[in-house]
């Protein structure tokens, strides 16, 4: 799997927009672009994931640069809530790959 | 429908005791993950299931450490002999049967504490 590359730590405004930046340089034809985030003590939870065209969600939205090399997390209205380590993923489309975590972005949302 | 389900949430075991956790997937999802996080630290893939079957176990230290995931019942993640280099939360992850594009869900981990 290609590996990915994010900033360690961000901080948000509560009410702005979160952007959380993720290259993955290497990242091959079939391989799709998932993000996940990790709220202390939790289980992983997933967010969205893409291949080549944007996407959104109730939680989310997806922007992957034409040449697929990078990708932008946008959480629109960042909450308290939202404080979390958040990790870009590529993961091959083949059945059954697991996904390899990296080390994330510990975003901080203050008020 | 509920969530990927791990029990028990904590578990204490002295040195040289067995650590079973189990991991009862989403309803109509035939693939299992487990994933190890020590403490601050990231999350580590261990090994992947099917049904009655181990499809890659890379991650598994060599040792003491073995799953199943039988046809009837949760999977289980069974330590041997634990020493306190095993404490950790460990999370289970399913994904239904063609899970080449459907994203892994998690538990919310089992917290094992070795004393």
């Amino acid at each position: 799997d290609a590996k990915t590359t994010q900033p360690p730590s961000m901080d948000c405004a509560e009410g702005r927009a979160a952007n959380l930046p993720c290259n993955h340089s290497t990242i091959s034809g079939n391989e799709y672009v998932y993000w996940y985030r990790q709220i202390h003590s939790q289980g992983p939870q997933y967010i969205i994931h893409g291949l080549k065209n944007n996407e959104t969600n109730e939680m989310a939205s997806l922007i992957i640069t034409e040449d697929r090399k990078s990708s932008t997390l946008i959480l629109p209205h960042a909450t308290l809530r939202d404080t979390a380590v958040y990790y870009c993923i590529v993961r091959a489309d083949q059945a059954g790959t697991a996904l390899i975590f990296g080390k994330g972005t510990t975003l901080s949302v203050s008020s | 429908n509920a969530g990927v389900m791990q029990n028990p949430r904590h578990l204490v075991r002295r040195r040289g005791q067995e650590a079973r956790l189990r991991c009862s997937p989403m309803k109509g999802h035939s693939h299992v993950y487990w994933y190890r996080q020590l403490p601050e630290e990231g999350l580590k893939f261990m090994v992947y299931l099917q049904k009655e079957n181990i499809i890659d176990e890379s991650g598994m230290p060599k040792e003491r450490f073995s799953a199943e995931f039988p046809k009837e019942g949760p999977s289980i993640l069974r330590i041997q002999q634990v020493v306190r280099g095993d404490s950790a939360a460990y999370f289970c992850a399913s994904s239904p049967y063609d899970s080449r594009r459907s994203p892994l869900h998690f538990g919310n981990g089992t917290r094992l504490t070795v004393t």
